[in-house]
């Protein structure tokens, strides 16, 4: 089946740092992931829909500036932090829709763990 | 917009059957899906819905009315395993989904 990893898994950082994670999708190509955060107890928010060869687009409400989004090509998208503060720690998660297979489901990354300091 | 609700927790005992009830608002409905998510882990997903009827996958079942703006996901002989968190989520243009805030199934023994 269809698999998408993130890298890193976690990651602990200082406050004031930029940290980036990257979403592969592994076996298939993907035009368009997108980016979502979760904070306990709670459900996914979505933060942007990243797309191929052009700019994400960002949900209301989140940064772009802060939420730096690049996915340079059909197989790869990166979030970069920037400037991370406490209140962005959180599981912050990607999926992927395969360009091949015609279907409405979204494939999901294990996601990333974010501890801000 | 989109807003969904479903019930925060169900609590169950193993070979039980669940039902969790999805009621949502949206003014242009593509589809509705359900995941699952264990403690720690990402979402998998379980079953989608675009037209009414029931749709049957093994144990779990997912169902919707779009005229009720009504869906749920029938959890069959449950198992210790199936303690989880559960969300149905609306599909939108552009494939975006806007999430529920989940049910917490807790399946005792």
């Amino acid at each position: 089946g269809a698999v998408v990893s993130q890298h890193p898994s976690w990651v602990i950082c200082k406050s004031g740092t930029s940290v980036k994670i990257e979403c592969r999708s592994l076996d298939f190509q993907a035009t368009t992931m997108f980016w979502y955060r979760q904070f306990p107890k709670q459900s996914l928010m979505l933060m942007a829909t990243s797309n191929e060869g052009s700019k994400a687009t960002y949900e209301q409400g989140v940064e772009k500036d802060k939420f730096l989004i690049n996915h340079a090509s059909l197989t790869l998208s990166t979030l970069t932090v920037t400037s991370a503060h406490p209140e962005d720690s959180s599981f912050y998660i990607c999926s992927a829709r395969d360009d091949g297979a015609g279907e409405e489901t979204q494939y999901f990354g294990p996601g990333t763990r974010l501890l801000v300091l | 917009g989109q807003s969904l609700e479903q019930p925060s927790e169900v609590t169950a005992v193993e070979g039980a059957i669940v039902q969790i009830n999805c009621t949502y608002q949206t003014s242009g409905f593509y589809g509705l899906s359900w995941y699952q998510q264990h403690d720690g882990g990402a979402p998998t997903f379980l079953s989608y819905n675009a037209l009414d009827g029931l749709e049957e996958t093994g144990r779990f079942s997912s169902f919707l009315s779009r005229s009720d703006s009504y869906g749920y996901l029938l959890l069959q002989e449950l198992q210790m395993k199936d303690s989880a968190s559960y969300f149905c989520a609306l599909q939108a243009a552009g494939n975006k989904l806007t999430f529920g805030g989940g049910t917490r199934v807790l399946v005792k023994p």
